[in-house]
């Protein structure tokens, strides 16, 4: 089992619409969570760090359920710039060590 | 420019050479991490460094693969005899000291093919 799983869509959803991911985790000693983006060909970049009490910025909203092992991502009201693949990140601290294990990425794509 | 800078950002090598790439973290930085990425995976970790210190490699990097940070500024990641199976994106992230939530911050990264 993969240590961090993710749906690899792809996604292919309207302008406008709200799309949801999903992300799971087999480590409960996880100590923290984020959502990164990643364009074409391009490095990847931090979208959003993830707080067990929920948080939002702009259009977009993330959740974490420390109980379920849980990680969501909500993008309201899509753009065509939302278009990348959308990596779910856990840090696996162990020790002093601090690194960041990535889920395969889901893919959406926002049609015009 | 002040971000993560790898170079080469491509290497094309026949197999059995060896390779070597190099990270120029952000300046105030002191972590520092190689990733390697292919075509519809998510970054694998490889190794991590703080200051100079090499503190933890993936069981991913084999006896072939060797990393350096000799000041504890730039690194670089050789790859000796490689393999077609290395043919991947090297990817270069570094961090400061600070909480569990410190963002890491990627370099453009090394595309690798070995023919």
């Amino acid at each position: 089992r993969k240590e961090v799983e993710q749906d690899p869509g792809p996604f292919n959803v309207p302008e406008g619409a709200t799309v949801a991911f999903n992300c799971t985790y087999s480590n409960s000693a996880s100590q923290s969570f984020f959502w990164y983006r990643q364009d074409c060909r391009k490095e990847p970049k931090l979208l959003m760090s993830v707080y067990s009490s929920g948080n939002e910025d702009g259009r977009f909203t993330a959740q974490l359920n420390r109980a379920s092992q849980y990680i969501s991502l909500l993008i309201r009201d899509s753009k065509l710039s939302d278009s990348a693949t959308y990596l779910c990140v856990v840090n696996l601290a162990s020790g002093s060590a601090r690194q960041l294990t990535f889920g395969s990425g889901t893919q959406l794509t926002v049609l015009p | 420019d002040t971000g993560v800078s790898q170079d080469p950002r491509h290497k094309i090598t026949k197999r059995g050479q060896n390779v070597t790439f190099r990270c120029d973290p952000i300046s105030e930085h002191n972590r520092l991490y190689w990733y390697r990425q292919t075509l519809g995976q998510g970054p694998e970790f490889l190794t991590y460094f703080q200051n100079e210190a090499q503190l933890e490699k993936s069981r991913l990097l084999s006896d072939r693969f060797s990393a350096e940070r000799p000041k504890g500024s730039f690194s670089t990641l050789e790859i000796q005899r490689t393999e077609q199976g290395d043919s991947a994106m090297y990817l270069c992230a570094s961090s400061s000291s600070g909480t569990v939530n410190t963002e890491a911050f990627f370099g453009q990264g090394t595309r690798l093919t070995v023919v």
